[in-house]
């Protein structure tokens, strides 16, 4: 079976400043990849996907993702944060099945300071 | 606007009492899944649907219970038997058969057991 780990579970950063947030995957496979974002009290919204290709994937909201299959990582990352990206964010991994069952990691909160 | 409509968004009962939680959806697409979130633990999942009047049960099933007599509709039934009832309840979707689809998420349910 598949799992996801992300180290951190906070991470604080200052407006305008990057932002990286880590995920490795544990699948034998090719995996499917998702970033998730989640605002408080609210459900989840896709960021970006990766199924195969190019391995740096563009999302929405100025995000973009690297696939390393050497790392087993999908880190996602924003050059410049805005005080709307505090959220917390989801790194999911799907196998290659058809039953789209996916494994989310535990959640990265991000606080972003002014 | 398509969606996913979950209600209602608080719900407090009793121990020992069952309550349903509802999910109901305009995407015409054919799985749904439950899934719980609790703090630090990430998105587990309860149940998932592909088909009307099919169902499985995810990886925290105990305790649960489902139905999918519509297409657009997948109810979960929280019961007594569940130790620990107290969380944030998502209900998501996805066109089944679809490669690389992403799930769609409602905004959630809280449910709070005292």
């Amino acid at each position: 079976a598949q799992s996801v780990t992300q180290p951190d579970i906070h991470i604080t950063v200052s407006e305008g400043a990057s932002l990286e947030l880590r995920c490795n995957y544990s699948y034998g496979a090719t995996p499917y990849l998702f970033w998730y974002v989640q605002s408080p009290g609210q459900g989840l919204q896709l960021l970006l996907k990766y199924f195969s290709g190019d391995t740096l994937v563009q999302g929405i909201k100025g995000f973009e993702a690297e696939f390393k299959r050497s790392q087993s990582s999908f880190n996602l990352r924003k050059p410049s944060v805005h005080w709307s990206d505090a959220a917390e964010y989801f790194c999911a991994v799907g196998a290659n099945s058809n039953d789209y069952k996916l494994s989310f990691g535990a959640g990265t909160t991000v606080t972003v300071r002014a | 606007d398509g969606g996913i409509t979950q209600s209602p968004k608080y719900l407090f009962r009793k121990e020992g009492q069952n309550v349903t939680l509802s999910c109901e959806q305009n995407l015409n697409h054919d799985a749904m899944y439950w899934y719980r979130q609790d703090p630090g633990q990430g998105l587990r999942l309860i149940y998932y649907s592909q088909i009307v009047n099919d169902f499985q049960k995810g990886d925290i099933a105990e305790g649960y219970s489902v139905s999918r007599e519509k297409k657009e509709s997948f109810p979960l039934t929280v019961t007594s038997a569940q130790k620990n009832p107290t969380a944030f309840y998502l209900c998501a979707s996805s066109p089944f058969g679809v490669e690389n689809s992403p799930l769609h998420f409602g905004n959630g349910t809280r449910l709070t057991v005292t």
